[in-house]
């Protein structure tokens, strides 16, 4: 069965420095997001994409944030300048549509720390 | 704005017993529900989903209803495992075109032996 992947599972940084985290969606899915947990708490939406864009982003998602389709296969979440406070969860997700009823299938997760 | 509540957790329960996780939403619109899975270690899995009101979502031998009346989605099962064990998450989806999911808090269950 198809599923997300996600590089790597776990990174350590430095406070300041630059992540990029990895996502390889279904392959016949045309919406992307990304979701994060921080520990003990909600799971959050980030960011949603389609066709090359953002459709929809949250408060969360700042300018310290990017997302891109760099080729046909990989979707990645830049954060430039990494802060404690990122420490979390970063979930990826795909489905085939952007409707409501739509299943999102969520990639294992990579756990980001933030020393 | 659009949100989820969960009932509080860690639940435990022995083999066998009924479970029941409320949640509860708040929306503006129509939205479609969902209860997502995390076992240990794990990324989320869909369990079950419904997208209208009166619809029951059914997998695994967890069952949930959409009750627009009193916004509610509870999940129920009649008799849980051991590997029932995991992190439940109630979410809500409403907007088309790329809509993100609201999540609940997730409900810790632990079944005992």
């Amino acid at each position: 069965e198809p599923e997300v992947t996600q590089t790597p599972s776990h990174q350590v940084t430095q406070m300041g420095q630059e992540v990029i985290l990895r996502c390889v969606p279904i392959s016949n899915h045309l919406y992307f997001y990304w979701y994060r947990q921080i520990l003990g708490q909600k799971v959050e939406f980030l960011v949603s994409f389609y066709n090359n864009e953002i459709s929809e982003k949250s408060e969360i998602f700042d300018d310290q944030f990017s997302v891109e389709r760099p080729d046909g296969s990989n979707f990645t979440l830049k954060i430039r300048s990494t802060k404690l406070e990122d420490s979390a969860m970063y979930f990826c997700a795909s489905s085939v549509a952007g409707t409501r009823q739509e299943t999102q299938y969520f990639g294992p997760g990579t756990r980001l720390l933030v020393l | 704005g659009n949100s989820v509540t969960q009932m509080e957790g860690p639940v435990t329960l022995s083999e066998e017993a009924f479970l029941t996780i409320n949640c509860t939403y708040t929306a503006t619109g129509y939205p479609s529900l969902f209860w997502y899975v995390q076992y240990p270690g794990e990324g989320l899995q869909l369990l079950l989903k419904a997208t209208k009101a009166d619809d029951k979502g059914s997998n695994k031998g967890f069952e949930a209803t959409y009750r627009k009346e009193t916004t509610s989605f509870h999940l129920e099962k009649g008799s849980v495992q051991v590997s029932d064990s995991a992190v439940y998450f109630c979410a809500l989806s409403e907007r088309n075109q790329g809509g993100k999911l609201i999540f609940g808090q997730g409900t810790e269950l632990s079944v005992k032996p």
